[in-house]
């Protein structure tokens, strides 16, 4: 069964270290996502990814972080200096189709395992 | 205010009991999503609803979107169900993967 891969599964870093956290969406997906959820909290929606551009950001993704494509496979999540407060649990998702009426819409996503962020 | 509220937090259950999580959010909503989050973090979509119910397997899921609430069934309950369920629904008109998410239902299923 096609599955969505992010690597690495769990980075340690210095406080005001860029990041690159990579993820490998199921191959005929068309939007993808990023998700944070800080330990012991709920998850948080970062950022949506549709035809090479940013469709939707929350609050949270600030400059500090940035999203690309940059091959047609990988998607990655780029924290540029990073904080303490960045330490979470990243995930990445990807669908088909993201609204209904849409061809190939299910309504079904597709998380990774998550990379775990630790910054000290 | 959350804008979406999952009770109970915590559930221990016998095995073979049957289990309700549910659901209330305060938005307008395009689809409300179930995902399980396995003990090691990873996270699994179980149902997406816009309306009515679904089944598959042992889980159920129900939507009123007049009431804004929803809930989560899972019948003969087995300790391979022990897992943080979570509630999160797409506002209207966003792209559905854009989620509002609850903060979870950690069950706990003894044998």
């Amino acid at each position: 069964e096609p599955e969505v891969t992010q690597t690495p599964s769990h980075q340690v870093t210095q406080m005001g270290q860029e990041v690159i956290l990579r993820c490998v969406p199921i191959s005929n997906h068309l939007y993808f996502y990023w998700y944070r959820q800080i330990l012991g909290q709920k998850v948080e929606f970062l950022v949506s990814f549709y035809n090479n551009e940013i469709s939707e950001k929350s609050e949270i993704f600030d400059d500090q972080f940035s999203v690309e494509r940059p091959d047609g496979s990988n998607f990655t999540l780029k924290i540029r200096s990073t904080k303490l407060e960045d330490s979470a649990m990243y995930f990445c998702a990807s669908v088909h189709a993201a609204q209904q009426g849409l061809p190939g819409y299910t309504g079904e996503l597709f998380f990774g395992e998550g990379s775990r962020l630790t910054v000290l | 205010k959350n804008e979406v509220e999952q009770s109970p937090q915590n559930l221990t259950a016998q095995e073979g009991e049957f289990i309700t999580i549910n659901c209330s959010y305060s938005v307008g909503i395009s689809a409300l999503h179930w995902l399980q989050q396995h003990p090691g973090g990873g996270i699994v979509s179980l149902f997406m609803l816009s309306s009515g119910k679904k089944k598959h397997g042992r889980l159920i899921a129900t939507i009123n979107i007049q009431e804004k609430h929803s809930s989560l069934h899972i019948t003969a309950s087995h300790p391979r169900d022990s897992a943080v369920y979570i509630c999160a629904v797409t506002n209207y008109g966003g792209s559905q993967g854009n989620l509002i998410f609850g903060k979870g239902t950690k069950l706990s299923v003894k044998p």
